[in-house]
C-alpha cells in the first residue's frame, strides 16, 4: 500500500458526461501529480499541484481542469467526455518540491466512456 | 524537453535466468534522475530502482540493477535470477528539475516457469 487512495476505482460513463476524480496524497506529502495512461499515448504528465497552488501542466485537455484543495486532496475534473478520454488515471504524491523526490502512485481510477 | 524511448515492447525470460531491460533517453537537464517502475496486473505502479545521474556508481536493489552510460544516455536494467513475481510491464522514466515523470512506453515482461 503506497499510502495514496484513489476514488473511485472503476468509473464507466457516457459521452458528454462530466466526472470528477479523486486522490488523496500521503499523509505529510505537498505535491500531488496526476497521470493518465492510456494505450497510444503511454503514461502522460497532466499536472502538478504543491501546497494548493498549480506547479505545472502538461499534456492536460482544456477539458479537464484539477485542483488541489486545503486538506491537500485533489480531483481532476473531466468534461464533456470522448471516448478517447477512456484510460487508467494514476494520482502520485510527494513530500516536496526541487530534487529529488520519490512519488508514490495510488492504484488509479479506470475510467471508460462509452 | 525530455524523452525516453524502451525499443523493446515484449521480452520473456526462463525463471532464475537474466533479463535485461534497455532505455535510452533525452534531456537538457544537468540534473536529473532516472527510474525504472513495474507495473504487475495488478496496475499499481511500484518503483523498483532509481539512479542519480550526478552519481556514476550503478544502482543496486537485491536483484535489481542498472547500467548507466551517461554520455550514451542508456539506462538499462537487469533482473537476476527471474521469478515468476517478476512478470510486468516495466517503465523507465527521467526525471529533471520541474520534477514530472517522464516515461517510456514500457517493455512487458513474461517470466515463465
Amino acid at each position: 500500500d503506497s499510502g495514496v487512495t484513489q476514488t473511485p476505482k472503476h468509473l464507466i460513463t457516457a459521452t458528454g458526461q462530466r466526472v470528477t476524480l479523486r486522490c488523496s496524497p500521503r499523509s505529510g506529502d505537498l505535491s500531488v501529480y496526476w497521470y493518465q495512461q492510456s494505450l497510444d499515448q503511454g503514461l502522460q504528465f497532466l499536472i502538478h499541484y504543491y501546497n494548493g497552488e498549480e506547479r505545472a501542466k502538461g499534456n492536460i485537455l482544456e477539458r479537464f481542469s484539477a485542483q488541489q484543495f486545503p486538506d491537500l486532496h485533489s480531483e481532476l475534473n473531466l468534461s464533456s467526455l470522448e471516448l478517447g478520454d477512456s484510460a487508467l488515471y494514476f494520482c502520485a504524491s510527494s513530500v516536496h518540491e526541487g530534487g529529488y523526490t520519490e512519488a508514490f502512485f495510488g492504484q488509479g481510477t479506470r475510467l471508460t466512456v462509452v | 524537453a525530455q524523452t525516453v524511448t524502451q525499443s523493446q515492447p515484449e521480452m520473456s525470460v526462463q525463471e532464475a535466468e537474466t533479463v535485461t531491460l534497455s532505455c535510452t533517453y533525452d534531456t537538457s537537464e544537468n540534473n536529473y534522475y532516472l527510474f525504472w517502475y513495474k507495473q504487475p496486473p495488478s496496475r499499481q505502479m511500484i518503483l523498483v530502482i532509481r539512479q542519480e545521474a550526478y552519481k556514476q556508481q550503478n544502482a543496486t536493489e537485491n536483484r535489481f540493477s542498472v547500467n548507466f552510460q551517461k554520455a550514451a544516455k542508456s539506462f538499462s536494467l537487469k533482473i537476476s535470477d527471474s521469478q515468476l513475481g517478476d512478470t510486468a510491464m516495466y517503465f523507465c522514466a527521467s526525471q529533471g528539475g520541474s520534477e514530472k515523470l517522464v516515461f517510456g512506453k514500457g517493455t512487458k515482461l513474461t517470466v515463465n516457469p
